[in-house]
């Protein structure tokens, strides 16, 4: 069983919409949920990350961890063309990433 | 958050070749990591590269296959050795411990290889 499992996607929505991105994992040890951007030929960059259960939120980005259900969300809300990028869900475990295997959203004009 | 550089950024090879790819880091850090992410697939770890000491491989990964130095603070390097077409992919540093958390980890551009 994969440590981290990912909403495969692709998603493709208008300009204005909610994206919503959906993980789950597998070892109720985990305490740090990150969610990584991965532009074309880009290395993956920082978004967010949570600690335990919870919302975060930073600008139009939302990250939520249900630790009872395993599941970790990342809700981008009115969406641009900017935002069109792979969203990597990973797990952080004693300075390791486990990595989701990305959803790749596109947000048309 | 640092800047990090990879070298080489794209790279063709032909099997049974090696190839080295350079990481370097505009400040210094604790920690360095490298992964590969082939395509299709999730980021996987190859190795934490220490600072003095030898790299600590991940299940699946050996040290004859990728040898890594890590000669300083600011400095890896990953070889992927005797490469096969499997060895197709991108293969990425990142960084970790620069601020009071270790928990963000910054990721290089990546490296792009193919093997022929």
């Amino acid at each position: 069983q994969k440590e981290v499992e990912q909403d495969p996607g692709p998603l493709s929505v208008p300009e204005g919409a909610i994206v919503s991105l959906n993980c789950t994992y597998s070892n109720s040890a985990f305490q740090y949920f990150m969610w990584y951007r991965q532009y074309s030929r880009k290395g993956p960059e920082l978004l967010m990350y949570t600690y335990s259960s919870g919302n975060k939120e930073d600008g139009r980005f939302t990250a939520q961890v249900d630790k009872s259900s395993k599941y970790i969300s990342l809700f981008i809300r009115d969406s641009q063309p900017s935002d069109s990028a792979t969203y990597l869900c990973a797990t952080l475990n004693d300075y390791k990433l486990s990595f989701g295997a990305g959803t790749t959203v596109t947000v048309r004009a | 958050s640092a800047v990090i550089s990879q070298k080489p950024s794209r790279d063709i090879c032909q099997r049974g070749t090696s190839l080295t790819i350079q990481c370097q880091v505009d400040s210094q850090v604790t920690m360095m990591f490298w992964y590969r992410q082939q395509p299709g697939q999730s980021l996987t770890l190859i190795a934490t590269a220490n600072q003095g000491s030898e790299a600590t491989y991940e299940s699946g990964f050996v040290i004859d296959k990728f040898p890594i130095s890590r000669p300083n603070l600011t400095f890896s390097t990953l070889t992927v050795s005797n490469m096969s077409p499997e060895d197709s992919s991108i293969y990425l540093c990142s960084v970790g411990g620069q601020t009071s958390s270790y928990n963000e980890q910054f990721f290089g551009p990546g490296t792009r290889l193919t093997v022929l």
